[in-house]
């Protein structure tokens, strides 16, 4: 079965830092770009940061993370990590990993989505 | 930033034909994805590339692409269908442009 599930999400403070996991099962990890999106509570989708597949070394963010949340991929593991530093409460939200349809994650399209992780922060 | 508007609701009957539009300036030369998320789930791609299906998504989803609008057509309705649904492009901007989702539209089944 072709799945992606995320780990990781959690309570924590303002300033705090949290690490965010995504595993790929069911399909070649490595042949694709994958990205990460979040949903805060009753709001609508924000597209968070991309990756493309290896060997493309290419990674881009939203603005409101930009120098705050860093994209990684260990595709030996089968895995998307997202490093979140000083985090803000505007950062509460559901945070969900995507594959891409394009491996250069440009102008993509997410073909499957994790069932997503809650990052809530507050004092 | 690029701003991509969606209207916030649509009702439609069950049977009848549903048209979800996606608003922004020059849209019509990008490539507009949409997705369907229902409560407490994951979003699913229905509609990719303007017009593509994914496989599983019946022939009832169909969607276009001109000037400043991109539309998602759901046609026979059925109560199944109800949920919110989003507009996703890719901004230029720079190295590497934004993806940008629009504000979602909530579909009601009457």
């Amino acid at each position: 079965e072709v799945l992606l599930v995320e780990s990781g999400g959690g309570l924590v403070r303002p300033g705090g830092s949290l690490r965010l996991s995504c595993v790929a099962s069911g399909f070649t990890f490595s042949d694709y770009s994958m990205n990460w999106v979040r949903q805060a509570p009753g709001k609508g989708l924000e597209w968070v940061s991309s990756i493309s597949r290896p060997g493309t070394s290419i990674m881009f963010y939203a603005d409101s993370v930009r120098g705050r949340f860093s994209i990684s991929r260990d595709n030996a593991k089968n895995s998307l990590y997202l490093q979140m530093t000083s985090l803000r409460a505007g950062d509460t939200a559901v945070y969900y990993c995507a594959r891409g349809t394009d491996e250069l994650a440009t102008d993509d399209a997410f073909d499957l989505w994790g069932p997503g992780t809650m990052v809530t922060v507050s004092s | 930033s690029y701003v991509v508007t969606q209207p916030p609701s649509v009702s439609v009957a069950p049977g009848e034909t549903a048209t979800l539009t996606c608003g922004g300036y020059g849209i019509g030369g990008k490539r507009v994805h949409w997705y369907r998320q229902k409560p407490g789930q994951a979003p699913v791609l229905v509609m990719y590339n303007d017009r593509d299906r994914p496989s599983g998504i019946p022939e009832r989803f169909s969607g276009s692409n001109s000037g400043n609008s991109a539309t998602l057509s759901i046609s026979r309705v059925e109560a199944g269908d109800e949920a919110a649904y989003y507009c996703q492009v890719w901004h230029v901007s720079g190295d590497h442009g934004p993806k940008v989702f629009g504000t979602g539209t909530q579909v009601t089944v009457l």
